[in-house]
């Protein structure tokens, strides 16, 4: 079956340092991939999507590359900000409308 | 109103109390989901809706019970929940379920505790 694996948190940082938190996947077809981010006291929000190999997902800074070799899509950001302090869920879906989701990664950006 | 939105946003029921969460998309979209977000599990799918017909029921227990009356509306009715079911409920549609990369969009939630 399909399962996202990504690195357990908390993850503390200051501002304006380098954020990687890792994903990976074990599907049995071609699956698209999603990072999710949620915010205190809120629902979850699309961050970032790819939807075939090699493919780069990117906004507000943040980026992940999904890797078929290594099966991976793990997420970046140069340079953190306080306001980046939320909850991260990695996710794929292998051709139909179940996500499959990590169990998500707390980061918590001080100033 | 834009998006997904649901209500309440915090919820308190005693263990012998049915009540009911309102999820509501205004995005024109064909398919809806409802999902329980426990802590520290990974986000479970509960229910799924396509063209108001239920498509998927994740092995639910009966004292949950969905209703989907059109394509922008979908309810969670609740009656004789245990403490266990204290979570996050969120609510979530998409435009065509099944397609490549589609996108889910997810409201904020209905904070559930049973006492």
């Amino acid at each position: 079956g399909n399962s996202v694996t990504q690195m357990e948190g908390p993850v503390t940082l200051s501002e304006e340092a380098f954020l990687t938190i890792n994903c990976t996947y074990t599907a049995t077809g071609y699956p698209s991939l999603f990072w999710y981010v949620q915010y205190p006291g809120e629902g979850l929000q699309l961050l970032l999507k790819a939807t075939k190999a090699d493919d780069k997902g990117s906004n507000k800074g943040f980026e992940a590359t999904y890797r078929k070799e290594t099966t991976s899509f793990h997420l970046e950001k140069g340079s953190v900000q306080v306001s980046d302090s939320a909850v991260y869920f990695c996710a794929l879906s292998d051709n139909d409308y179940k996500l499959s989701f990590g169990a998500g990664t707390t980061v918590t950006v001080r100033a | 109103e834009t998006g997904v939105t649901q209500t309440p946003r915090h919820l308190v029921m005693g263990m012998t109390n049915k009540k009911s969460l309102k999820c509501e998309q205004h995005l024109g979209h064909n398919a809806m989901y409802w999902y329980k977000q426990s802590a520290k599990k990974p986000l479970e799918l509960m229910f799924v809706y396509s063209l108001e017909e239920r498509v998927e029921n994740n092995s639910v227990p009966s004292r949950f019970s969905p209703e989907c009356p059109n394509s922008s509306h979908l309810f969670l009715h609740l009656h004789t929940l245990q403490p266990e079911d204290s979570a996050l409920y969120l609510c979530a549609s998409s435009q065509d379920p099944g397609e490549w990369g589609e996108t889910q969009y997810f409201g904020p939630g209905t904070r559930l505790l049973v006492l």
